[in-house]
Parts: structure tokens; C-alpha cells; sequence
């Protein structure tokens, strides 16, 4: 069965410092990979997406950086965190051409 | 761009009340999806709609894809204190879209 995992679960984090939160997905081959933000408990926001190794869209200007070091690895990454980074991080994948998204658990970030 | 709109925005009930809630979008979409998410968890898939017209239970929630394609409405029937949480409805394009999302509390 296909599985996603993200972590660390929750994170606190000074302005100014580096980021970096890891997505992996399990059971599946060349999935498609994003990296969501919710903030405030609302609206998902998109911030990238990846088709394949090496390949990333940014779907909006910001702070914030993707790579796709592996097929089923996705990283987020920040070199210097502000305090509007702050938020609730999704990693999604699309088991099926033209359905939903899984999505991993989440991670907690505030920066302080 | 493209945008999913909901409502209500957020819903306080009592335990046992009927909920209906809904989406609508200014273009078709030919596939419907509603998650449901839980404080702290990622949003998870409920139902998915792929047919204008058409119904689709899962226990004790409902899901009807409107048959302008342009909305869909979810109801949720006897509500209990689980249910509480952020619905979002989705439609898939390139990539998935979703709504704004509604907040659900249940009063017990």
C-alpha cells in the first residue's frame, strides 16, 4: 500500500535560521509530489510541486525552496526563516491520474 | 485563476443536527472531492464524485456533484462530536484546487 511520511511532526524554529522538512512516499514509483501551507487552520495553500527528480514548480514567490533529491523524497527548505514562515506544512502525492491528493500528517512550524 | 468558493465559512451545531454544506466554482469541473480535516492531521479523502448527478454516501455523509458540474454539496446526517474539523472540497485540474474550506463544530 502506498504511505507518506513527514517529519518532524512539530518545530520551533529562531528567525533567521535554516529549514528543512522531509516528505517520502512508499508503495509507489514517479509520483507526483507538493508541498502545501496552511495557515490559521484554513486554506490550503500550494507552494510546489515536483513531476520528477530534479523537476520543481513554484506556484508562488517566497522564502522558501523544493528539491527533489530522490523519486520519492521531497524536500522543503528555508535559508533563513522569517516569522511569517510560520505555519502548517503538507506533503501530498496523487495516487491516481485525474483524483485526489493523500496527504501526510504535517508539520508544525513556528518561528519565534 | 481558477477558485473553489464555500459555505457557510464555519458552522457551530448541535450534536445530533443535520449539517449541509456546499461548493461552488465559476467553471466545470468534472470530478468533485471532499476531505474532511482533523485539528493537527492532514486533510483526508471522504468522497469522490466523477459523474454530474450524481449521489455518493459514506456512512452517515452525502455527497451530491451538481449537474451544471459548477457545485457540489455535502451533507452530514445526525452529527456527533467527531465530526468536528475543516471540510474542504476539491476539484482536480492540472493540479488539485481546493475551496477555502468549512469549520464544523459540534456542540455536545
Amino acid at each position: 500500500s502506498q504511505t507518506i511520511h513527514q517529519w518532524p511532526a512539530t518545530l520551533v524554529q529562531p528567525v533567521g535560521s535554516p529549514l528543512s522538512l522531509e516528505c517520502t512516499v512508499e508503495g509507489t514509483s514517479n509520483p507526483n509530489l507538493y508541498w502545501y501551507r496552511q495557515a490559521a487552520g484554513r486554506g490550503l495553500q500550494l507552494l510546489f510541486y515536483s513531476v520528477g527528480i530534479g523537476q520543481i514548480s513554484s506556484e508562488v514567490p517566497q522564502n522558501l525552496s523544493a528539491s527533489r533529491p530522490q523519486d520519492r523524497q521531497f524536500i522543503l527548505s528555508s535559508k533563513k526563516l522569517l516569522l511569517s514562515d510560520s505555519g502548517f506544512y503538507l506533503c501530498a502525492h496523487n495516487p491516481t491520474a485525474g483524483g485526489g491528493y493523500t496527504f501526510g500528517s504535517g508539520t508544525r512550524l513556528t518561528v519565534v | 485563476g481558477q477558485q473553489l468558493n464555500q459555505s457557510p465559512q464555519s458552522m457551530f451545531i448541535q450534536e445530533g443536527e443535520d449539517v449541509s454544506m456546499n461548493c461552488t466554482s465559476s467553471s466545470i469541473f468534472n470530478t468533485w472531492l471532499w476531505y474532511k480535516q482533523e485539528p493537527g492531521e492532514g486533510p483526508v479523502l471522504l468522497i469522490a464524485l466523477y459523474k454530474a448527478g450524481e449521489l455518493t454516501s459514506n456512512g452517515r455523509l452525502t455527497a451530491q456533484f451538481g449537474i451544471t458540474r459548477k457545485d457540489s454539496f455535502l451533507n452530514i446526517s445526525a452529527s456527533i462530536p467527531s465530526d468536528v474539523g475543516i471540510y474542504f472540497c476539491a476539484g482536480p485540474r492540472n493540479k488539485v484546487i481546493f475551496g477555502p474550506g468549512t469549520s464544523l463544530s459540534v456542540i455536545p
